[in-house]
């Protein structure tokens, strides 16, 4: 069984501050960790994903993502908030292997950056 | 944007009628997806397909069937909605080159389904 949590239903930020999206994972095997973004009336946005290898993951817009294994955590970050990073995000994770279909979302944060 | 059309974007029906979803992709992926979003609940998976032919039931699949025909299409029908079934629906597809499961599904724009 595989379970995505994100801890904070909302989390309000200051345009130009860093921001924090939590995500934590409960996988049995090698996880394959992503992160979605979706603006209102559109479908979901892949922003980035874990594979392997380092930790710290650069995606789309500016954002990165920290893998943390004994944590079993996997926190979105940007370093200067934008107002048009208001959104819903969503943590999402897969089994590694050629068997595995299945894709479990977290139940999705609202960002909402303050101008 | 990957080139996803979901049909229609906006339904409304009665109890018991059976509706059919369309999504049509013009990437010629392998991989199709149907998902069900609800509020508190994220994402959850109804079926997928696997090929031509080729679907698996998700979480979510009672009181759907789904039927992929050619690549580029994958229908979900729900044989007689109930209004538990109100919901937005997305279509997924992803790559098959390499490992799969690492590949990133990209999503259509969704249909809002209401069932009175």
């Amino acid at each position: 069984a595989q379970s995505v949590a994100q801890p904070e239903d909302q989390v309000n930020v200051a345009e130009g501050n860093p921001l924090t999206v939590k995500c934590t994972y409960s996988v049995s095997g090698n996880p394959y960790l992503f992160w979605y973004v979706q603006y209102p009336n559109r479908g979901l946005q892949f922003l980035l994903k874990y594979i392997t290898g380092d930790n710290l993951v650069k995606g789309s817009y500016g954002f990165e993502a920290e893998f943390n294994k004994s944590q079993t955590s996997f926190h979105l970050k940007k370093p200067s908030a934008l107002v048009s990073d208001s959104a819903l995000y969503f943590c999402a994770v897969r089994i590694s292997g050629a068997g595995s279909y299945q894709l479990t979302f977290g139940k999705g944060t609202k960002l909402s950056v303050i101008p | 944007d990957a080139g996803i059309t979901q049909s229609p974007r906006h339904k409304v029906t009665e109890t018991g009628t059976p509706v059919t979803l369309r999504c049509h992709q013009t990437e010629n992926h392998r991989y199709m997806y149907w998902y069900r979003q609800d509020p508190g609940h994220g994402l959850r998976l109804i079926h997928y397909s696997y090929g031509v032919k080729d679907t698996d039931k998700g979480e979510v699949s009672d009181g759907y069937s789904v039927s992929r025909s050619k690549t580029e299409d994958f229908l979900l029908t729900l044989e007689s909605a109930t209004s538990s079934q109100t919901s937005v629906y997305f279509c997924a597809i992803s790559e098959s080159w390499g490992d799969h499961s690492n590949q990133p599904q990209h999503f259509g724009d969704g249909t809002r389904l209401s069932i009175l």
